[in-house]
């Protein structure tokens, strides 16, 4: 079965430090774009950031641009997002999702984790 | 950045009739070089994540009833369901996959009335 399953969610004082991690199954994770979506409670959905199958982009939302870095291994079929100077503003469910086709073209996101909460406050 | 605005916020429509939401984006998300919109629709439940419906602007996913359609290009586009179903209860959001940041629109809330 094809899945996403995201762990490291948790609570956080502002200015803090989380790493999450998505791990894939069911595919061949070193031939898809990752991606990390979040949706604060009751809201819309906001793209976070993406990383290409081959590292050669690493695009971020302006609002997370300088304090969270997404990596990729593809050993641990896994993407992560390490998030620094955490703010209030950032909590949210964070999901894992990816690219349809394989590559490194653009794509709709096909398959998508259940999601990790990440809750800062003091 | 491309902006994504969807309309209305939210419908209630009776069971069997035809429910259309509309998303317009700032900037064109056709790629000239291989004729493709750059737009997406996922469908969301509550407590689940979003789901893929539509991609390419009109390509349905796989698994997905032939009830909901895709249509448009460039800057507008819409998401149709011919005949409203319980199931259809959700929020619907399009996305443009054309150039980063990638974004979506703020959400079409579907009820049955």
């Amino acid at each position: 079965e094809v899945q996403l399953v995201e762990s490291g969610g948790g609570l956080v004082r502002p200015g803090g430090s989380l790493r999450l991690s998505c791990t894939a199954s069911g595919f061949t994770f070193r031939s898809y774009n990752m991606n990390w979506v979040r949706q604060a409670l009751g809201k819309g959905l906001e793209w976070v950031s993406s990383i290409s199958s081959d590292r050669s982009y690493i695009f971020y939302a302006d609002s997370v641009k300088g304090r969270f870095t997404i990596s990729r291994d593809d050993t641990k079929n896994s993407v992560y997002l390490q998030m620094n100077s955490l703010r209030a503003e950032d909590t949210a469910v964070y999901y894992c999702a990816r690219d349809k086709a394989p590559g490194n073209n653009r794509d709709a996101f096909d398959i998508w984790g259940q999601g990790t909460v990440v809750t800062v406050s003091s | 950045d491309i902006v994504m605005t969807q309309s209305p916020e939210s419908l209630a429509m009776s069971l069997g009739e035809r429910a259309t939401i509309n998303c317009t984006s700032s900037q064109t998300v056709l790629y000239s070089s291989n004729n493709k919109n750059y737009l997406a629709w996922y469908q969301q439940k509550p407590g689940q994540p979003p789901k893929l419906l539509i991609y390419w602007a009109s390509t349905r996913e796989s698994g997905v009833p032939d009830r909901f359609s895709g249509s448009g290009s460039e800057t507008d586009f819409t998401l149709s369901i011919s005949s409203l179903q319980a199931e259809d209860v959700a929020v619907y959001y399009c996305q443009q996959y054309y150039s980063s940041p990638l974004s979506f629109g703020g959400g079409t809330r579907v009820e049955i009335k």
